[in-house]
């Protein structure tokens, strides 16, 4: 039972290249969520969805985009990578239905932009 | 705004005691749920405990318990007779009606033997 699957799961870019995170899941979830984590702040929500071709903006949506074509993926772009964007990158996972309902993470994706 | 609010950077206990981890939230929404998650130095994110804002009674799962004060808007996570494995990152996490889910900054929490 994979869970919440993340990839990469280290990668390295130099400032202005582009890339993509890629989060699956099988477990037939509606909420789909990316994260990041930075020493001292906690994890911030980038993009969410609520359902299959749906996104919305968490906290700190500038410099990625986020794609939801199929309903078990979750795609997160950079198009222009930065420095700042240097981060420890979490997908979770959720059941729909209310506030209830734990998140269920992939185990991280660690980026480092040059 | 800050959603989530964890006060205490870091903390330390003695095993075997018990230790308080404090977070309060704010929302205008009156359907929200409140979570506490582990993150140990190897980075996985481990559930603990949820609560409703509806739920009348604290939520329990084993030596961690969610003291719930509604009015005050605080959610603490106690846990009882600390153990070493206990020694990780503590996040505070609320879910506004349907939607989002924030966290908030974090506690590390350090186990002394």
């Amino acid at each position: 039972n994979a869970g919440v699957t993340q990839t990469p799961k280290f990668r390295v870019l130099k400032t202005g290249q582009s890339m993509t995170l890629l989060c699956a899941q099988d477990m037939n979830h509606e909420y789909m969520y990316w994260y990041r984590q930075d020493p001292g702040m906690g994890l911030r929500l980038i993009h969410y969805s609520v359902g299959e071709g749906t996104t919305a903006k968490g906290e700190v949506p500038d410099g990625y985009n986020v794609s939801r074509l199929k309903k078990q993926n979750f795609l997160l772009g950079l198009e222009s990578a930065a420095p700042s964007q240097t981060s420890v990158y979490f997908c979770a996972s959720g059941l729909a239905g209310g506030p209830a309902g734990e998140l269920f993470f992939g185990e991280g994706s660690r980026l480092t932009v040059l | 705004a800050q959603k989530i609010t964890q006060t205490q950077p870091g903390m330390f206990v003695q095993e075997k005691e018990a230790v308080t981890l404090d977070c309060t939230y704010d929302t205008s929404d009156p359907s929200y749920g409140l979570f506490w998650y582990k993150q140990p130095s190897s980075g996985e994110m481990i559930f603990l405990i949820y609560q409703g804002s509806y739920d009348q009674q604290n939520a329990t799962e084993g030596r961690y318990s969610l003291n719930f004060q509604k009015a005050r808007k605080s959610a603490n996570l106690v846990i009882s007779a600390s153990q070493l494995g206990d020694s990780a990152m503590y996040f505070c996490a609320m879910r506004e009606g349907y939607q989002k889910v924030t966290f908030g900054t974090g506690t590390k929490l350090q186990v002394i033997p």
